[in-house]
């Protein structure tokens, strides 16, 4: 099946700086990728949706200035988390949808997810 | 509007007997549903999906579900579980434009 690979897979880092995760379709094209953000023992939350060429759409509630979203390539999404606070520690979750596979059927395909521990 | 309940936070079976986790769903188009599976710190494995064709779906590890329309559920079954099975189970629904909505998430834990 099609691969989503995300990087980095664990990251600490002080408080207020920035920290960026990448998200890659591995053997195939995205137009659209989705990042998600989960609490431990809760479900997945939808961020913002990153759609390649264009700007991303925000979720409500989730501030666009915190959570930078870029989408330069049919195979590449990125989330900078920016100034981060200890609240901004959680596990954050990318998917995409294969363009050919997964168009007809609205199944997507998952990173492994990156674990964020803001100190 | 779309929504999807798993009626069960946290299951536990031993092994070797049946699986059931419950999924009911309310959706206003015919809806795709999923069943996916995360092992902790690990991201989601599709584990079966329903896209209007047959009822009951069949998916990987020994996995099935079938669609009732009439009961708008989609439960997840399996006739024998592992100790591997042990993991967090999401029912999914999609909708128009590739968005998904996320059940609570049933956690399954199986004892020897």
């Amino acid at each position: 099946g099609a691969v989503v690979s995300q990087h980095p897979s664990r990251v600490i880092c002080k408080s207020g700086t920035s920290v960026k995760i990448e998200c890659r379709s591995l053997d195939f094209q995205a137009t659209t990728m989705f990042w998600y953000r989960q609490f431990p023992k809760q479900s997945l939350m939808l961020m913002a949706t990153s759609n390649e060429g264009s700007k991303a759409t925000y979720e409500q509630g989730v501030e666009k200035d915190k959570f930078l979203i870029n989408h330069a390539s049919l195979t590449l999404s990125t989330l900078t988390v920016t100034s981060a606070h200890p609240e901004d520690s959680s596990f954050y979750i990318c998917s995409a949808r294969d363009l050919v596979a997964g168009a007809n059927t609205g199944e997507l395909f998952f990173g492994e997810g990156s674990r964020l521990t803001v100190l | 509007a779309q929504s999807v309940t798993q009626l069960d936070s946290h299951v536990s079976v031993s092994e070797g007997t049946p699986v059931l986790l419950r999924c009911n769903y309310s959706s206003s188009y015919s809806p795709s549903l999923f069943w996916y599976v995360q092992h902790p710190n690990k991201g989601l494995q599709l584990l079966l999906k329903y896209t209007s064709a047959a009822t009951l779906v069949k998916g990987i590890n020994g996995f099935e579900a079938e669609f009732k329309k009439s009961e708008t559920s989609f439960h997840l079954t399996k006739p024998s579980a592992h100790m591997s099975d042990a993991a967090e189970y999401f029912c999914v629904v999609s909708f128009q434009g590739g968005k998904l909505i996320f059940g609570q998430g049933t956690e399954l834990s199986v004892k020897p």
